[in-house]
């Protein structure tokens, strides 16, 4: 069964920093591209971040280059987010989601499966 | 950047009915385009990928159509379960996704 599971959520204070973890399982994590999707309480979804299969190739969103950034651990299938200078405007539910295909058929840019999410509160 | 646009923002029906649901988007997306479905405290769930591709376990009530710049999410007859926000999705550049659409119970 495929399993993500987020954690390293909390309440922080603007221009603080926070580290996010991703912790998979169920499948061969190497294979695959992963993401970070963020959604603030009762809004819509945003893309956060992409990294490629074996952590080469990264992308960021405009409102979070520079300030964050996606790293991956394939030995210990682990996906993480590190974010930086943070705002009330990055207030949301952080997913990890996966990619819906392995690398070797071409990365899709859609989801097939998702996190529960953790939650980052920027706030004094 | 492409704009995804959904419509109605609210469909309210009734158990039974036909949901039709509409993703449009400000330049061609060719068939890159994914629905889901999330319901409240959790995650999205991925519906449909590649415009009219029903993912891995779900039932053929749910079924979409469209290319170009103009897509369709068709639940076929609601059922109770089904009540929820749809999100389209693109992913030819960059990854946007549209407003969504809540569906909720007349």
């Amino acid at each position: 069964e495929v399993q993500l599971v987020e954690s390293g959520g909390g309440l922080v204070q603007p221009g603080g920093s926070l580290r996010l973890s991703c912790e998979v399982s169920g499948f061969t994590f190497n294979d695959y591209d992963m993401y970070w999707v963020r959604q603030v309480p009762g809004k819509g979804l945003e893309w956060v971040s992409t990294i490629s299969w074996n952590g080469v190739d990264k992308d960021y969103a405009d409102p979070v280059k520079g300030r964050f950034t996606i790293s991956r651990d394939n030995a210990r299938n682990s996906l993480s987010l590190q974010m930086t200078s943070l705002s009330p405007a990055d207030t949301a539910f952080y997913y990890c989601a996966r990619d819906g295909l392995p690398y070797y058929f071409d990365p899709t840019g859609y989801f097939d499966f998702w996190g529960r999410g953790t939650l980052v509160t920027v706030s004094s | 950047e492409i704009v995804l646009t959904q419509s109605p923002g609210t469909l309210s029906l009734s158990p039974g009915e036909r949901a039709t649901l509409s993703c449009r988007a400000s330049q061609s997306l060719s068939d890159s385009l994914t629905w889901y479905q999330q319901k409240p405290g959790q995650a999205p769930r991925l519906l449909i990928y590649d415009t009219s591709n029903r993912a891995t376990g779900i039932p053929d009530k749910f079924s979409g159509s469209g290319s170009g710049t103009d897509f369709t999410l068709t639940i076929s007859r609601l059922e109770p379960e089904d009540f929820a926000v749809y999100y389209c999705q693109q992913y030819v550049t960059s990854l946007t996704f549209g407003p969504g659409t809540k569906v909720d119970i007349k």
